[in-house]
């Protein structure tokens, strides 16, 4: 079965600090994608990333940086010197190919609050 | 604009009285689907539509109802709404189902 684990319910940090959101996956299968997407008080969801399973290239924009580690079946989100507009809800999610399903799995989301 | 649409985005309404949450996407886009997000449960694919008339259940897809009909709209129908329909839902689209999605602003149902 296919489950995206995103431990950190909350995080609070000061602004300037960096700070790092994790993301667990499970899948069996060979081929996938994940995702960042970023939910800010308004509500709205904003797509930041997606990269495959076949690309363990980390990605730098910006203040934003992923580490896809396939060995431990992590991509992990980073900010960078992190600002008040930082704040929101950040959703890891998993779309696995097997089988005849190709459902997109969210994780329960890390609620990043970022202090001035 | 490319943009994805949905109407309403607040509804108030009673048990049993069906509804449906309409959703229109302007990209051309293949792969159409609807979530439901409630606190601590994240988001939650209801139904998803790799094309015209081509729709397969998500994981919460009981007491729902959705058609494709025509490429671009993906409504929602909720036959005989219940409370524990009352949620935030989001439609969304995409070129495919591996590429990222684009959501609509989100439509907040309440039901008494």
């Amino acid at each position: 079965a296919q489950k995206v684990t995103q431990a950190q319910t909350e995080i609070s940090v000061v602004e300037k600090e960096d700070v790092t959101l994790d993301c667990v996956y499970e899948t069996r299968d060979t081929t996938y994608y994940l995702f960042w997407y970023k939910q800010p008080p308004s509500g709205e969801l904003v797509f930041l990333i997606r990269r495959n399973s076949f690309d363990e290239q980390n990605e730098i924009s910006g203040r934003y940086s992923w580490n896809f580690q396939k060995s431990t079946s992590s991509f992990n989100f980073t900010i960078t010197a992190s600002q008040v507009v930082d704040s929101a809800v950040y959703f890891c999610a998993l779309n696995s190919y097997g089988g005849a399903t190709n459902k997109l799995i969210f994780g329960t989301g890390t609620l990043l609050a970022v202090q001035p | 604009e490319a943009q994805v649409t949905q109407n309403p985005r607040y509804l108030i309404t009673v048990t049993g009285k069906k509804l449906t949450v309409t959703c229109s996407q302007n990209m051309n886009h293949e792969y159409m689907s609807w979530y439901r997000q409630d606190p601590g449960l994240g988001l939650r694919q209801i139904y998803y539509s790799m094309n015209v008339e081509v729709t397969d259940k998500g994981d919460v897809p009981e007491g729902y109802k959705v058609s494709r009909k025509e490429k671009r709209n993906f409504p929602l129908i909720l036959e005989s709404p219940s409370p524990n329909q009352t949620s935030l839902y989001f439609c969304a689209s995409s070129l495919s189902d591996s590429y990222e999605q684009y959501f609509g602003p989100g439509t907040r149902l309440t039901v008494t």
